[in-house]
C-alpha cells in the first residue's frame, strides 16, 4: 500500500504563504486524484481540495482565492500553496489519495501561523 | 453548502456494546457519504464509503446505511480499539463537508 508524507515549514508568518509538499511512495501519482485536508487544533476536519496529475483541480470555495495545488510527476509529489495566511490557518495539514473517498492519508504536519 | 450534523457529539459506551452514530444532512442526497475513524494524533482512516460499502480491511462489525438526509454508522460489538472520534463526510456537492465528529469514549 502506498505511503504519503507531508513536508514543509512548521511556522509561517501572518500574511505569508504556506507551502507544503506530499511525497508519495508505493503508488504512481499519475494514477489517482490527490487531496489536502486540514484540522485546526482540537477541531474537526476541513476539506481543502484535490488535484489530478493532469493539473485539473477542485478547491473549497471558501479557500479558492488563496489556494493553489500542483503536481510534480517526476518526483511523485504534489503540493499545496495557501497565501495570505492568518492565525485561522493554523492546523494540521493532511494529504490523502482520492478525490472523494480518501483511501489513504499522510500522518499530517502541524503548521502554525505566528509572528 | 450541505451541512452535516452528527449525533451524539459524545458517546460513552462499554466493550461489547452496540452503538449507532447518526449523520444528518441539511439537503438530501443519495449515497455520496463516507465515514472515517480518527485516533488521537493520527490521520483519519476510511471505514465506509458510498454510505454502506466497507473499506477493505475494516472489520465487519462496522456497517453503514442510509440515504437522503439521514445516515448511520453502526458498530455491532465495540472493541477496545474502536474508541476514537468518528466523522461523516458528504461528497455530493462542493464543498465536501465533514460532520463535527462523534467522540466515542470508554464508559
Amino acid at each position: 500500500q502506498e505511503q504519503l508524507q507531508e513536508s514543509g515549514p512548521g511556522l509561517v508568518k501572518p500574511s505569508g504563504t504556506l507551502s507544503l509538499t506530499c511525497t508519495v511512495s508505493g503508488a504512481s501519482i499519475s494514477r489517482y486524484y490527490w487531496s489536502w485536508i486540514r484540522q485546526a487544533p482540537g477541531k474537526g476536519l476541513e476539506w481543502i481540495g484535490y488535484i489530478y496529475y493532469s493539473g485539473s483541480t477542485n478547491y473549497n470555495p471558501s479557500l479558492k482565492s488563496r489556494v493553489t495545488m500542483s503536481v510534480d510527476t517526476s518526483k511523485n509529489q504534489f503540493s499545496l500553496n495557501l497565501t495570505s495566511v492568518t492565525a485561522a490557518d493554523t492546523a494540521v495539514y493532511f494529504c490523502a489519495r482520492g478525490s472523494e473517498w480518501l483511501y489513504s492519508w499522510g500522518q499530517g504536519t502541524l503548521v502554525t501561523v505566528s509572528s | 453548502d450541505i451541512q452535516l450534523t452528527q449525533s451524539p457529539s459524545f458517546l460513552s459506551a462499554s466493550v461489547g456494546d452496540r452503538v449507532t452514530i447518526t449523520c444528518r444532512a441539511s439537503q438530501g442526497f443519495s449515497t455520496y457519504l463516507a465515514w472515517y475513524q480518527q485516533k488521537p494524533g493520527k490521520a483519519p482512516k476510511l471505514l465506509i464509503y458510498a454510505a454502506s460499502t466497507l473499506q477493505s480491511g475494516v472489520p465487519s462489525r462496522f456497517s453503514g446505511s442510509g440515504s437522503g438526509t439521514e445516515f448511520t454508522l453502526t458498530i455491532s460489538s465495540l472493541q477496545p480499539e474502536d474508541f476514537a472520534t468518528y466523522y461523516c463526510q458528504q461528497l455530493n456537492s462542493d464543498p465536501y463537508s465533514f460532520g463535527q465528529g462523534t467522540n466515542l469514549e470508554i464508559k
